[in-house]
Formats: structure tokens, sequence, C-alpha cells
């Protein structure tokens, strides 16, 4: 089954706790993408990925990393976790014509940063 | 002034109700167009693809004006099943690989 996958699907940290989400496709989809989700911001995107070892910054990359060392996984990190991090995130692939396919979405990690 | 804009709503209309959506984008080089829906909290699905010459799927019908720089959905007779929240999105040709939302448009089908 073509699918995204996100873990932790839920995630409650303390302020400063290192973290990491994993997001993994197995449609081999070169582009990559990370979002947070916030009442009434919608989605803002964080980082993407047009393939391997090709990062860069979206519309909100302050305080994330990411990595793509493997064309299936791109996780998010996020170093020092602050509370207005606390958010729903969504990880997303497509093909590498990303303005004529569709965005596939993981079914997003709720995080809660105290 | 944010680069993609939607009336958040909530649209409450009754079964059967035709409803249309607009969205509006600031960016004169933007190249494709999207409908996405969302349901409750839940990952982001692909609606449909906006064409420039307009397409439709069934009950719904978008449409681009890029004199304008709008898009906008229309949903005929409406089901509870389309409740949801409604996303446009739209992707820059001159913005290397961002995607840009809209902050969302909620629309609550009511028997």
């Amino acid at each position: 089954e073509a699918q995204v996958t996100q873990n932790p699907r839920y995630l409650i940290t303390v302020t400063g706790k290192k973290l990491t989400v994993t997001c993994s496709q197995n449609m081999n989809h070169e582009y990559m993408s990370w979002y947070r989700q916030d009442p009434g911001l919608g989605l803002r995107q964080i980082y993407y990925s047009m393939n391997v070892e090709v990062t860069d910054k979206g519309d909100v990359p302050e305080g994330y990393k990411v990595s793509r060392k493997e064309k299936r996984n791109f996780p998010l990190i996020l170093e020092s976790p602050s509370p207005n991090q606390t958010s729903l995130y969504f990880c997303a692939s497509s093909s590498s014509d990303r303005f004529s396919y569709e965005q596939y979405f993981g079914p997003g990690t709720r995080l809660t940063v105290t | 002034r944010k680069e993609v804009e939607q009336d958040p709503g909530p649209f409450n209309v009754p079964e059967g109700a035709t409803v249309a959506f607009n969205c509006t984008y600031s960016n004169s080089a933007s190249q494709s167009f999207f409908w996405y829906r969302q349901d409750c909290r839940k990952e982001p699905k692909l609606l449909m693809s906006v064409y420039s010459s307009g397409n439709e799927d069934g009950r719904f019908t978008a449409q681009l004006n890029r004199a304008s720089q709008y898009i906008s959905l229309l949903i005929r007779d409406s089901k509870l099943s389309d409740s949801a929240t409604y996303l446009c999105v739209v992707i820059p040709y001159n913005q290397g690989g961002k995607l840009i939302f809209g902050q969302g448009t909620e629309l609550s089908v009511k028997p």
C-alpha cells in the first residue's frame, strides 16, 4: 500500500529536550516536505527536499532541522523544542513534478512542548 | 497581506445547497493550483487540480481567474459527507519547491 508514515503520532515533551519525528514514504518520491498546522494559520511549510541531499527552507524553518540521506526518509529534528513549537505536524511527498502531482500526506504528529 | 487567503467560514449550509469558496493569491507568478480536503485534523487529501480552462469532477467545479488572481471551488447538491475544511494550494514557479496553503475554509452541511 502506497503511504507516508510518521512517528510518533503523539508526543508530549519538555522545553529543550531534543526530539526527532520520522517520516518515511514507500512511493519512490523525490520531493518531500514538512508542514506545521496551527489554528487560523493553516499549513505552513517548514522545510522541503527536492531529492537526496537537497534540502531547502520553507516559510517557517526557525527552530527545525532536516536531513535527507535516503530517498524514502525525511526526519524532522527539533534540537531545543520550545512551547511555540506545539503544533500538528504533517510530512508529505510527491513525484519530482510537484507542479502537476498531488502531495501525499502522512497521518500527522501532534506535538506538545511544555 | 498573506500570499494565499481564504474565507475561514464556517459555511453552514443545508443538504442539497450549492456553495462556493474563493481563494485569492498575491503572487502573479503562481503556476499551479489545487484544492485539498481535510477532515477534522486528519491529513489533507487532494480533491482536484485547477486548470486554466476550469474543470469539473462530478458535483465539484474548480475555476481559475488569473487576471483577478483567484481560484474558486463550487460544490453542487451538498452532501453531509462534504463537511470538511477545504484548503487551496498555490505553487509559485519562481520559489523553488515551495507550496503555499490557504488557511482553509470550513464547510458544515446540515440535514
